[in-house]
């Protein structure tokens, strides 16, 4: 089974709108850290947002907040007042277990959404 | 990039041909990770290394070597390239933090013909 499923492929949004991307995880680890992050046509891969599983609140940057909803497994990025240089394939993460010396902390990603924010 | 470096940018190889795509870091971490990218895919592990001295396999080793001689560089061979590692490959460090989360390079565009 997939441990993270990103379903929508491609979006558009409105400049100046909200848009929210939608990420769902599986692991019975219970503890994990789920990361968002936003790979532009340049290529590089830049993080935006942490929510660990013990975190009680969702987690804010700036524009960027995570919707985490525990019990449905689910880890939906929400991006507010859109602008153009949003354009890019965002990807959601996850890192399972404890943090420990030598523990090898990977990441497994989502396969994408490719987001395209129109004037 | 949080201080993580690649070389080369771009690469072309023909297949059965090696190489090593260098990775080198200032920030002085312990772990260090290869990633590869294909095509409308995230991105997949391929080695890591939790301390130096230290690999171990991720996810697609097969095809792979990795060196990671001491604490400020991790390099990754391939020893007989093959068309199906035509990918983008990153190199990422681990960050301890409020996020503990992974920095990357600027990746190396790969081409095998």
């Amino acid at each position: 089974a997939q441990k993270i499923t990103q379903t929508q492929p491609g979006m558009f949004v409105q400049e100046k709108e909200a848009v929210t991307l939608d990420c769902t995880y599986d692991t019975s680890d219970p503890s994990y850290g789920l990361f968002w992050y936003k790979q532009p046509s340049s290529g590089e891969m830049i993080f935006l947002i942490y929510q660990g599983s013990y975190d009680q609140q969702n987690a804010t940057e700036g524009r960027y907040s995570l919707n985490f909803q525990k019990a449905r497994k689910s880890a939906n990025l929400v991006i507010s007042a859109s602008q153009l240089g949003d354009s890019a394939m965002y990807f959601c993460a996850m890192r399972e277990g404890r943090y420990g010396i030598g523990s090898a902390r990977q990441l497994t990603f989502g396969s994408g959404t490719q987001l395209t924010v129109l004037p | 990039n949080a201080g993580v470096t690649q070389t080369p940018k771009f690469q072309v190889l023909k297949t059965g041909q090696s190489m090593t795509l260098q990775c080198a870091q200032d920030m002085n971490h312990n772990s260090m990770y290869w990633y590869r990218q294909d095509p409308g895919m995230g991105l997949r592990l391929i080695y890591y290394s939790a301390s130096e001295g230290t690999t171990d396999k991720g996810e697609v080793p097969n095809g792979y070597n990795v060196s990671r001689l001491n604490k400020r560089e991790f390099s990754l061979r391939l020893e007989s390239a093959a068309p199906s590692q035509t990918s983008v490959y990153f190199c990422a460090i681990f960050l301890a933090g409020a996020a503990d989360t992974q920095y990357f390079g600027p990746g190396t565009r790969l081409t095998v013909l």
